[in-house]
């Protein structure tokens, strides 16, 4: 089956930890996003990717980081930077040419 | 940058009922999506309508790009429609690098049986 899976489901991160997030699809698509979503509100694009080895900030990309070593992956890394980090991380991808993107089962961090 | 506002923010129904949720948007756009968030938080793609009508059985939805709004309607509601509802619509993003998607608050359905 064709999709996308995030791993782990939950996340605990403790005071001054980096933890990472795994994001993964096998749909053969070029384009990766990873969202935020706090209680209440919509998504926000945290970093993008359009090709391997490429990546581009979003609208809240600081405290955060990602890589692009393979198409099919694309893991996020939340940093002892974020000082917020309790949400639930989405991560999405797209064909290149098109708009409609496709989101895996989502990944929440907490904070210990 | 693109506003993205919907209404209502809450909807309480009983099982078999009709509803409309509403997205507006400030600025033209190319796209527009609207989602289906689970209880678990599985976002599913309900529709890409960037104009006109599309159905798919007891859900349609109708973007009016000129006047920068969406509709969507749900008939015969059932229990397992309860959820969060987004609409989001595309942003280009710098570089040519494709696009984002630029979420409302959503509408949080609630059906009762």
């Amino acid at each position: 089956d064709g999709g996308i899976t995030q791993s782990p489901k939950y996340l605990f991160r403790k005071e001054g930890q980096n933890v990472t997030l795994s994001c993964e699809q096998n749909l053969n698509h070029d384009a990766m996003y990873w969202y935020r979503q706090d209680p209440g509100q919509g998504l926000r694009l945290i970093y993008y990717s359009q090709i391997v080895n490429d990546f581009q900030k979003g609208d809240i990309a600081e405290g955060y980081s990602v890589s692009r070593e393979k198409k099919e992956s694309f893991p996020l890394t939340v940093t002892s930077a974020q000082k917020n980090p309790t949400a639930f991380y989405l991560c999405a991808s797209s064909i290149w040419t098109q708009e409609t993107q496709y989101f895996g089962p989502g990944t929440r961090l907490l904070v210990l | 940058g693109i506003q993205v506002e919907q209404s209502p923010p809450d909807l309480i129904l009983q099982e078999g009922a009709n509803s409309t949720l509403r997205c507006n948007f400030s600025d033209s756009v190319n796209n527009l999506q609207w989602f289906h968030q689970n209880p678990w938080g599985q976002l599913i793609n309900l529709f890409y309508i960037p104009s006109g009508t599309k159905q798919n059985g007891r859900l349609s939805a109708t973007t009016v790009a000129t006047e920068r709004y969406s509709l969507l309607y749900i008939s015969s509601s059932q229990t397992t429609d309860s959820g969060v509802y987004f609409c989001a619509v595309s942003q280009t993003l710098p570089n040519q690098a494709g696009t984002a998607l630029i979420f409302g608050k959503g509408t949080t359905l609630s059906v009762s049986s």
